[in-house]
């Protein structure tokens, strides 16, 4: 069975551009949660999918935004992008959205902004 | 706002040791998830616990949690250089969403 995926791997980004991720999640698995991990701050919640529905978001600005397709892949677009963006993103997929699932993570996506 | 410590934040131990990595965490919850890292990697599911007095065992790494403390404890025994990692627990909210809380991680490295 396939794993969570993410792409692009690495990325490079300049102060104010914008960016999108993409992560698709294991087959079967509904559920997708996004989060972002830094050295200062750890690992933080980003925001969860479950049904092409946004149902939580954590305490990040606006310019951190996402969406789910109905085949369950997701994707996090980040605008106007700073310094302190420069983090690992990782996606992570489970069957339900309920709680008490393991969540399985992908290889997450290393953005560095200049 | 749940928030889950962990201790120590670094912890430097000899081949063939025991010992403990501690994870506390602030609100109700009974459900609480220990991960690995590895340097440059993403996170591998270790153990999923999700009832008072659970007690789960891979090799030579043992997880158990007490709600009534909210405590969950990650137990090595007998460590070998394979198991230097990063470690984090992670609480669910409890609120019927898969949101997980992060506990700051505990930077195993296992001396030869």
């Amino acid at each position: 069975k396939a794993g969570v995926t993410q792409t692009p791997r690495y990325l490079i980004k300049t102060r104010g551009q914008q960016v999108t991720l993409s992560c698709s999640p294991i087959s079967g698995h509904r559920s997708v949660s996004w989060y972002q991990q830094t050295p200062g701050q750890g690992l933080q919640f980003l925001f969860e999918y479950f049904s092409e529905t946004q149902r939580n978001k954590g305490n990040f600005p606006g310019r951190f935004s996402g969406r789910q397709f109905s085949n369950s892949r997701s994707e996090m677009n980040v605008s106007t992008l700073e310094l302190g963006d420069s983090a690992l993103y990782l996606c992570a997929s489970s069957r339900s959205a309920s709680g008490g699932d393991t969540q399985y993570f992908g290889p997450g996506t290393r953005l560095t902004v200049l | 706002e749940l928030k889950v410590e962990q201790n120590p934040l670094f912890l430097s131990m000899q081949e063939g040791k025991n010992y403990t990595i501690y994870c506390n965490y602030s609100t109700t919850s009974d459900r609480l998830y220990w991960y690995r890292q590895d340097p440059g990697k993403s996170l591998e599911s270790l153990f999923v616990l999700l009832s008072n007095g659970a007690v789960k065992q891979e090799g030579r790494l043992m997880a158990s949690l007490d709600t009534k403390a909210r405590l969950s404890t990650l137990h090595i025994t007998a460590a070998v250089h394979d198991l230097s990692a990063t470690y984090f627990c992670a609480v669910d909210s409890n609120f019927g969403n898969e949101k997980l809380t992060f506990g700051t991680g505990t930077r195993l490295t296992i001396i030869p």
